[in-house]
């Protein structure tokens, strides 16, 4: 079965500061990968994607993350932080040999952006 | 911009009771999906729906929970006799297809409470 792991249940970085929030997949072949944010009280919304095109996806409000096939990982990053950057953010993943469009999700880092 | 809404946001019901979930998809969008997400823990997959019909479900969707499509904009999660450990935040989500880029959004979520 499909699955990631975000390590890091919390992360704190002081405004301006690097963003890195790690995720790692298990799969046998290489899955479709999605970093999704959630502001309180809000829904789950799609920072980035990743679906076997590019490795280095580019994502909205400045993030990025880099499918590693031989690393198994999909990190996201932005250069500089920012307070509005304060939120929940999910790795996820979906199945991309057996066309299961169902996401698996991690279990969540918390990011917290120090004035 | 488009986007899933659900009601309410929060839902207080007794143990036993039987609650309904309200989605409303985005209306071009075919494909449907819950998600749950118990405090502290993971967004997990409960079910997904096409054409009128399940198409996938995960082994949390037994026979308490049902869903269906009452009319063409209604997207529905009925829990037929809610248990203590059924409280948790429920999260609509649609796509308009099945395509590699086609993206899943997310609702708010309702937070249901089983006293």
């Amino acid at each position: 079965a499909q699955s990631v792991t975000q390590l890091g249940s919390h992360v704190s970085v002081s405004e301006g500061a690097l963003v890195l929030l790690r995720c790692n997949y298990s799969s046998s072949v290489p899955p479709y990968l999605f970093w999704y944010v959630q502001y309180p009280n809000q829904g789950l919304q799609l920072l980035l994607k990743y679906t076997s095109a590019a490795t280095l996806v580019k994502g909205i409000n400045g993030f990025e993350a880099e499918f590693k096939k031989s690393e198994t990982s999909f990190h996201l990053t932005k250069p500089s932080a920012h307070m509005s950057d304060a939120a929940e953010y999910f790795c996820a993943v979906s199945d991309a040999n057996t066309g299961r469009r169902a996401l698996t999700f991690g279990s969540g880092t918390r990011l917290q952006v120090q004035p | 911009e488009p986007e899933v809404t659900q009601t309410p946001s929060h839902q207080v019901t007794q143990m036993g009771q039987e609650v309904i979930l309200r989605c409303v998809p985005i209306s071009n969008h075919l494909y449907f999906y819950w998600y749950r997400q118990i405090l502290g823990q993971k967004v997990e997959f409960l079910v997904s729906f096409y054409n009128n019909e399940i198409s996938e479900k995960s082994e949390i969707f037994d026979d308490q929970f049902s869903v269906e499509r009452p009319d063409g904009s209604n997207f529905t999660l009925k829990i037929r006799s809610t248990k203590l450990e059924d409280s948790a935040m429920y999260f609509c989500a649609s796509r308009v297809g099945q395509g590699l880029t086609d993206t899943q959004y997310f609702g708010p979520g309702t937070r249901l409470t089983v006293l």
